[in-house]
């Protein structure tokens, strides 16, 4: 069972657009959703992350919508730039099982 | 910066063979994890370690096995290796109590078992 649900699977994007990721947990137990980035070659890094206590954290242009009542949560990336092309996974977990769930992944490309 | 070491970036094995697969962090970080990640499948945790000789299964652990025998290092161990485990393998580890439970990923090892 997917504990974590990711859409799309891939997305392309103009340059300067914004780039939308949308996940779904089950578990209203997990305390803790973040962000990774992965480029080729490279192992995923963290780019952002959010607690269900608020509703929307936002670093620079990366931005993370929670709907805590919906199980769903979202990254928007603003101004998108070529650079930004990479693989986003979305995940879910905390402190009680010391487990992340990861999703599915989504392949961005920002065409310049 | 932490910094999490996987000690090869490409493996070629035969089916039957035993596989290690070693990671090391610098950081003294209490938890360490092996993922494995596949196209479509993101990734999915094999096992994690809380302290050393501690270990906990994942959702994947069938045909692995761990080693930690010292807190800075965590091996992944592929008794006989078959052909479905070709995948890339990453390592992570964390601090159970820093404020962010931030994950450091080592920059993983594609295994291709023939």
């Amino acid at each position: 069972q997917q504990q974590v649900k990711q859409s799309p699977q891939s997305l392309i994007v103009q340059k300067g657009g914004i780039s939308i990721i949308n996940c779904a947990y089950e578990n209203t137990a997990f305390d803790y959703f973040p962000w990774y980035q992965q480029f080729p070659g490279k192992g995923p890094a963290l780019l952002i992350a959010i607690r269900p206590d608020v509703s929307e954290k936002k670093e620079g242009r990366f931005t993370i919508s929670f709907n805590k009542s919906a199980k769903q949560f979202s990254l928007h990336i603003m101004d998108s730039q070529p650079g930004d092309s990479a693989t986003y996974f979305c995940a879910a977990g905390g402190r009680a099982g010391n487990q992340f769930y990861f999703g599915t992944g989504t392949s961005l490309t920002v065409i310049p | 910066d932490v910094k999490v070491t996987q000690s090869s970036r490409y493996l070629v094995k035969r089916t039957g063979e035993k596989v290690f697969l070693e990671c090391v962090q610098d950081m003294d970080h209490e938890n360490m994890f092996w993922y494995r990640q596949d196209p479509g499948l993101g990734l999915r945790l094999i096992y994690f370690s809380y302290d050393v000789k501690m270990k906990e299964k994942g959702d994947i652990p069938e045909g692995y096995s761990v080693s930690r025998e010292k807190k800075e290092r965590f091996s992944l161990i592929l008794e006989s290796a078959s052909t479905n485990q070709t995948s890339m393998y990453l390592c992570a580890s964390n601090h159970p109590r820093q404020a962010d439970e931030k994950l450091f990923f080592g920059s993983g090892t594609q295994l291709s078992v023939l």
